[in-house]
């Protein structure tokens, strides 16, 4: 299992530029959530995607938006771009359950703009 | 949602056990209490969940009081490769029936374990 891929890796953007960022959830998993953290903080959560509807938002304008394929699958969409949308982007896959905040994280996109 | 506080930062030796107080006194009946931790350039991973009294995995133990506004997590005897950032979780307990649990991290407790 290779467990939640994320692509790329590296990411380098110039303002006013568009960023499309992809993630393979954890085998089995349903659910995938996104994440910013930007440096010395802790993630921040953007939204989630469950049966291919965003479920729940965090407080992120709209520039920031979300797909979730019929395979689990997910990208994450920033236009617009702001040099302090720079951050480490992560995305968590998980199993939809009522008894578990249990989450799988990839290793995470670094988007810099510039 | 329930607001945690921890400790920023906490030093350790090697082979110690190391206790990570949170405090979340705002907590609602309903949250579970998570700790997640993260290395640099990493994404965050799950360590460990309870509800109420004591909970131990083969990684770390759990300690929740009656009143649950705090919890500690305990790691026996720590090694140079757990130093990481630690993170207490609470929700607000609202389980939407749909997907899974939004997470929200605050700034951690950084963990440093000295030779």
């Amino acid at each position: 299992d290779a467990g939640v891929t994320q692509s790329p890796t590296h990411l380098i953007k110039t303002r006013g530029q568009q960023v499309t960022l992809r993630c393979s959830p954890k085998s089995g998993h349903d659910t995938v959530s996104w994440y910013q953290q930007a440096l010395g903080q802790g993630p921040q959560f953007i939204f989630q995607y469950y049966e291919e509807e965003e479920r729940q938002r965090g407080n992120f304008p709209d520039r920031f938006s979300g797909h979730q394929f019929p395979n689990y699958s997910s990208e994450l969409n920033v236009n617009a771009l702001l040099l302090g949308d720079s951050a480490l982007y992560l995305c968590a896959s998980s199993l939809a359950r009522e008894d578990s905040t249990e989450a799988f994280f990839g290793q995470g996109t670094r988007l810099t703009v510039v | 949602l329930a607001k945690t506080t921890q400790p920023i930062s906490m030093d350790s030796y090697e082979g110690q056990e190391v206790n990570i107080t949170c405090s979340h006194n705002n907590i609602a009946t309903n949250d579970y209490i998570t700790w997640y931790q993260q290395f640099p350039s990493q994404g965050p991973r799950f360590i460990i969940q309870g509800y109420k009294t004591k909970v131990t995995n083969e990684v770390a133990s759990l300690f929740i009081p009656a009143d649950r506004k705090s919890s500690t997590l305990s790691l026996p005897r720590v090694s140079l490769s757990d130093t990481a950032v630690y993170y207490c979780l609470v929700g607000d307990g609202a389980y939407s029936g749909a997907g899974s649990y939004q997470l929200t991290f605050g700034k951690g407790t950084k963990l440093s374990v000295i030779p």
